[in-house]
């Protein structure tokens, strides 16, 4: 099993410009989360996704829309990048009430 | 919202010799607590976790004890290596349909030859 992949590894992207974040997970969990790490304050949760069909905002949802395209994938977007949204996203996912499994991580850095 | 705060933020400590990481929480409702190690570059990932009906939990050198009166639970490393040296996080999480976890702010080991 691969677990949690995310694509791509790192990107650049200039300001105004727009990306997908892509996670997949292979694991049969029903649970996937979008989170963002900044140096000095943890990881922070964007948007979850409970099941197939469902997403829900996290504490920093804003400037963010995501897709649960099926059960073993979840997108991330930013429709226009701003500086403050340069961070290392990560994709986890679980199953049910269960620990969560994180991808290797994206390192996005916005111009 | 939740909010978990965590201390230290960085701790040094002699190999051989233990390790505590203090975390305190906000929302009495929370339930879930697991703390993940994450070295430099990598993906975090758990090393233990509790749930709130129990005080203490154990994995080999690892412990965690949960404090729900004064909301707070800890980390205890004993007979550090090397090999521990990571950031490490704990989390909270309340009941819900999915794990919503709340971070701390996260805690630097290095554990000095």
């Amino acid at each position: 099993n691969a677990g949690v992949t995310q694509t791509p590894k790192f990107q650049v992207l200039k300001t105004g410009q727009s990306m997908t974040l892509q996670c997949a997970q292979d694991m049969n969990h029903n649970s996937m989360y979008w989170y963002r790490q900044d140096p000095g304050m943890g990881l922070r949760l964007i948007y979850y996704s409970a099941s197939e069909g469902t997403t829900d905002k996290g504490e920093v949802p804003n400037g963010y829309n995501v897709s649960r395209l099926n059960k073993r994938e979840f997108s991330l977007r930013l429709e226009s990048a701003a500086p403050s949204q340069t961070s290392v996203y990560f994709c986890a996912s679980s199953l049910a009430l269960y620990e969560q499994y994180f991808g290797p991580g994206t390192r996005l850095t916005v111009t | 919202g939740e909010n978990v705060e965590q201390h230290p933020s960085t701790l040094s400590v002699q190999e051989g010799d233990s390790a505590v990481i203090k975390c305190t929480y906000s929302d009495s409702a929370s339930n879930y607590f697991p703390w993940y190690k994450q070295e430099l570059g990598k993906r975090p990932q758990l090393i233990i976790d509790i749930r709130s009906n129990v005080g203490e939990k154990k994995d080999q050198r690892i412990a965690v004890t949960l404090n729900k009166t004064a909301k707070h639970f800890s980390l205890h490393i004993t007979e550090t290596q090397p090999e521990d040296s990571a950031v490490y996080f704990c989390a909270a999480s309340s009941v819900g349909s999915a794990r919503q976890l709340t971070f701390g702010s996260g805690t630097q080991l290095t554990v000095l030859p």
